[in-house]
């Protein structure tokens, strides 16, 4: 069935650092790809998707990259910020029955150290 | 717009007891989704509802489990005779029809449960 690997955590870095969390998936057809954050005591919220190979997602500094010939979307920032620290997921997703069904990593926790 | 709206925070229950969840989504949001979220891992999906149709259900859904959406606005997840591996966050999530894939979710804050 489909799925996303995620690299595992917990990460920690110094603020300014170079960032770089590895997303793999697995699936059958041409998913759209997402990374979505979860920072402490909220909900879920879109970080930045790729609908096709080859698109490039960014928001906020984050960048990630649909690389359908290595079927990943590896999600970057050049110099992360303490505001960073939170929870990232990778995702897929699929149309099924005329809605967007998610397949979510495991997440991988992010702290950032001034 | 005041988001997705879940209620409550949190609910300790013992096993074998019933307990039922509130969703309240986004004003005029037409889709709504629920997923289970247990530790250490990301969200699974549960079901999904357009208006008021409940259009899919993950193989996690088993008949302990009932999900609703009267009128076509919030929605209730009720778990009977629950078990302690129902222990887990459960996210409600909302969006507008609009083109897919380009749908854009909104979740709410979760339900976290746990059963004694």
């Amino acid at each position: 069935g489909d799925s996303v690997t995620q690299m595992e955590g917990p990460v920690t870095l110094s603020e300014e650092a170079f960032l770089t969390i590895n997303c793999t998936y697995t699936a059958t057809g041409y998913p759209s790809l997402f990374w979505y954050v979860q920072y402490p005591g909220e909900g879920l919220q879109l970080l930045l998707k790729a609908t096709k190979a080859d698109d490039k997602g960014s928001n906020k500094g984050f960048e990630a990259t649909y690389r359908k010939e290595t079927t990943s979307f590896h999600l970057e920032k050049g110099s992360v910020q303490v505001s960073d620290s939170a929870v990232y997921f990778c995702a897929l997703s699929f149309i099924i029955q005329g809605a967007q069904k998610l397949v979510f990593g495991q997440g991988t926790r992010l702290t950032i150290n001034p | 717009d005041t988001g997705v709206s879940q209620n409550p925070r949190h609910k300790i229950t013992k096993r074998g007891q019933n307990v039922t969840f509130r969703c309240d989504p986004i004003s005029e949001h037409n889709r709504l989704y629920w997923y289970r979220q247990t530790l250490g891992q990301g969200p699974e999906f549960l079901t999904y509802f357009q208006n008021e149709a409940q259009l899919e259900k993950s193989r996690l859904l088993s008949d302990r489990f009932s999900a609703e959406r009267p009128k076509g606005s919030f929605s209730t997840l009720e778990i009977q005779r629950t078990e302690q591996g129902d222990s887990a966050m459960y996210l409600c999530a909302s969006s507008s029809t609009g083109t897919l894939p380009n749908e854009k979710l909104f979740f709410g804050s979760g339900t976290q449960l746990s059963v004694l």
